[in-house]
């Protein structure tokens, strides 16, 4: 059981480049999350669904977009890549919003040049 | 002001100390309440959700008070497996918010 998995584990991109984060869970839950983590910061949510073909904006959804098309997917995009976006980026699960437990992925190091 | 409010630590004690943590938040709306630990370069896992009434799981209890938006972890009988960052997670409705952390080193 795999449980929540994201592809790349790093990258390094240059200014302006674009990329696009893919997380998957093998858990069937119906909502997803992508969060960044800054030193001093904590976690800031960027964007969540709700279930396939919905998506939602967090609290810094500035500069990446997402899509679900699929249940078990969540796509972090960055359409012009800034080095404000270095950081580590995880994606969550949960089978509900409120009361259930958010399972995260191993996380993404991304830095931008 | 930051919603979540955590001490940064670092806090270091020795095996076998109690140690506590606290942590505020600023949206009374909040409904659910969480510690998670995360380990260094590792995905964040939780530790124990928070109920109004304090719970305890072996070594660690948590407590809440929504009057003064407070939240706390206690652990006894700290082990050397116990190093990690612990974070403080408010739930206002479908979103997290997290705090920054409090790291906790525990020396032999």
């Amino acid at each position: 059981n795999a449980g929540v998995t994201q592809t790349p584990k790093f990258r390094v991109l240059k200014t302006g480049q674009s990329m696009t984060l893919l997380c998957a869970q093998d858990m069937n839950h119906e909502y997803m999350y992508w969060y960044r983590q800054d030193p001093g910061m904590g976690l800031r949510l960027i964007h969540y669904s709700v279930g396939e073909g919905t998506t939602a904006k967090g609290e810094v959804p500035d500069g990446y977009n997402v899509s679900r098309l699929k249940k078990q997917n969540f796509l972090l995009g960055l359409e012009s890549a800034a080095p404000s976006q270095t950081s580590v980026y995880f994606c969550a699960s949960s089978s509900r919003a409120n009361t259930d437990t958010q399972y995260f992925g191993p996380g993404t190091r991304l830095t931008v040049l | 002001r930051k919603e979540v409010e955590q001490d940064p630590g670092p806090f270091n004690v020795p095996e076998g100390a109690t140690v506590a943590f606290n942590c505020t938040y600023s949206n009374s709306a909040s409904q659910s309440f969480f510690w998670y630990r995360q380990d260094c370069r590792k995905e964040p896992k939780l530790l124990m959700s928070v109920y109004s009434s304090g719970n305890e799981d072996g070594r660690f209890t948590a407590q809440l008070n929504r009057a003064s938006q407070y939240i706390s972890l206690l652990i006894r009988d700290s082990k050397l497996s116990d190093s990690a960052t612990y974070l403080c997670v408010v739930k206002p409705i479908n979103d997290m918010r997290f705090g920054a952390g409090t790291r906790l080193t525990v020396k032999p």
